[in-house]
């Protein structure tokens, strides 16, 4: 039962243009969520993250939207730029603050910067 | 500074035999875990290490499976009598106090099981 869900396995969007990548989870327990970047050959990259007290965190280009009654958070990324293309997971924890954060990840959507 | 490593890189075996992967950690970090990425998949929780150690091991898929972290800083991840459905890229992370704090990856050794 895969409890984050990315939907787009992929994304093509023009370089300038935003960038948006949806997410998707089930459990309502879920109350930190956060964004990596993979490119190949590489370990994930960790790029931004969100507590459930709040409903937006900004960092430069990158913007975290949570909307915690539709159990839905989106990454967007504006402008985007070629060095963007990777593919892009999305990941949630059942406890923050707690003992582990382990983190439960979604199936990831790549992402293609068109120059 | 470095960050976290994972040796070997690359590991092909023949179904049966036992591998150990290790994982260097970011010099300082308590917080040590293993995840298992499969094709098409994001990566999937094995355990994790508080110092030396297994404070959530509910992820290890079956006894097959077993990590250790004996001076709370490099970890072996073991699989005994592998099996091709354990083909996979194990990736490592740490963290330094666990909790909420940033989990670094490290580049991931790719396992084939013939």
């Amino acid at each position: 039962d895969q409890q984050v869900k990315q939907n787009s396995p992929s994304l093509s969007v023009q370089e300038g243009r935003i960038s948006i990548l949806n997410c998707d989870y089930t459990n309502s327990m879920f109350d930190y969520f956060l964004w990596y970047k993979k490119y190949p050959a590489e370990g994930p990259t960790f790029l931004i993250s969100i507590s459930s007290i709040k409903d937006k965190n900004e960092d430069g280009r990158f913007t975290v939207f949570l909307n915690k009654s539709a159990k839905h958070l989106s990454l967007h990324i504006v402008p985007s730029q070629p060095g963007d293309s990777a593919v892009y997971f999305c990941a949630a924890s059942p406890n923050y603050g707690g003992a582990t954060n382990k983190l439960i990840f979604g199936t990831g959507t790549l992402l293609a910067v068109q120059p | 500074g470095a960050g976290v490593s994972q040796t070997p890189s690359n590991k092909v075996t023949e179904k049966g035999k036992y591998v150990e992967l290790r994982c260097d950690p970011i010099s300082g970090h308590t917080a040590l875990y293993w995840y298992r990425q499969s094709l098409g998949q994001g990566p999937e929780f094995l355990i994790y290490f508080q110092g030396t150690g297994a404070a959530d091991d509910s992820g290890l898929p079956n006894d097959r499976f077993f990590a250790v972290r004996p001076e709370g800083s490099v970890s072996t991840l073991k699989i005994q009598r592998t099996e091709r459905g354990d083909s996979a890229v194990y990736l490592c992370a740490s963290s330094l106090n666990g909790g909420t704090e940033t989990q670094y990856f490290g580049p991931g050794t790719r396992l084939l099981v013939l």
